[in-house]
């Protein structure tokens, strides 16, 4: 079982609709992480926040917007999403920034219509 | 850039059979870790490899580090139809947080 969870499993959306994907965890890892998984694809970066600090924002259009309201829960906001967004999107966390063994969730997997 | 590479890029074994992953990068790396990935579910670690050393195992996984040629192999032996599955390389670079994923191996193991 893994310790990242991550909700809703399954979105659909509107290009018009505003949602949030949920992640959370309590090992007491202080640095979360956003991935983008197409399919047949690895996962690419998107955000890394180590102590509740947005670090890393891989260039990420402004339609995803990622938020960590405390040091076990992140975020991630959409609006006016594209159908090109669909995808497998992964929580992950770590020791901070230690370059080490990350732990993901199973995903919530978006649909844009 | 894309750091690591990975192949071959599917796999098919009969259960029993070793398989036998490559993965390739390109800049000066922290360690090197594999993931499995089952369809559509998570990714799970299998085991990270330092740059300072130059094999490590755990179970039935062997992994190989060769820094001079920038690359690393995961070798599963005595494979069942459990491990079918993705198999991800991802590289750690040096002074770096980032970890970078490689393109990944299909392996499918038959019964």
């Amino acid at each position: 079982d893994t310790e990242v969870t991550q909700t809703p499993k399954h979105l659909v959306m509107g290009m018009t609709n505003k949602k949030s994907l949920k992640c959370e965890q309590h090992m007491g890892h202080r640095a979360m992480y956003w991935y983008k998984q197409k399919a047949k694809k690895p996962p690419e970066l998107m955000f890394v926040y180590s102590y509740e600090k947005l670090s890393i924002n891989e260039s990420v259009p402004s339609r995803f917007s990622p938020e960590c309201p405390n040091s076990s829960l992140l975020n991630l906001h959409l609006h006016a999403l594209q159908p090109e967004d669909s995808a497998l999107y992964l929580c992950a966390s770590s020791q901070p920034l230690s370059a080490g063994e990350l732990f993901f969730g199973e995903g919530s997997r978006l649909t844009v219509l | 850039s894309q750091q690591g590479e990975e192949d071959p890029q599917a796999l098919s074994i009969q259960e029993g059979e070793n398989a036998t992953m490559n993965c390739s990068y390109k800049t000066s790396i922290n360690n090197l870790q594999w993931y499995r990935q089952n369809s559509g579910r998570g990714l799970v670690h299998l085991i990270l490899i330092r740059s300072n050393e130059r094999e490590k195992h755990s179970g039935r996984l062997r992994v190989t580090l060769d820094t001079s040629k920038k690359s690393s192999s995961l070798l599963i032996t005595a494979s069942r139809a459990a491990d079918t599955a993705s198999y991800f390389c991802a590289t750690s670079s040096t002074g770096g947080s980032r970890l970078t994923f490689g393109e990944g191996t299909q392996l499918t193991v038959n019964p």
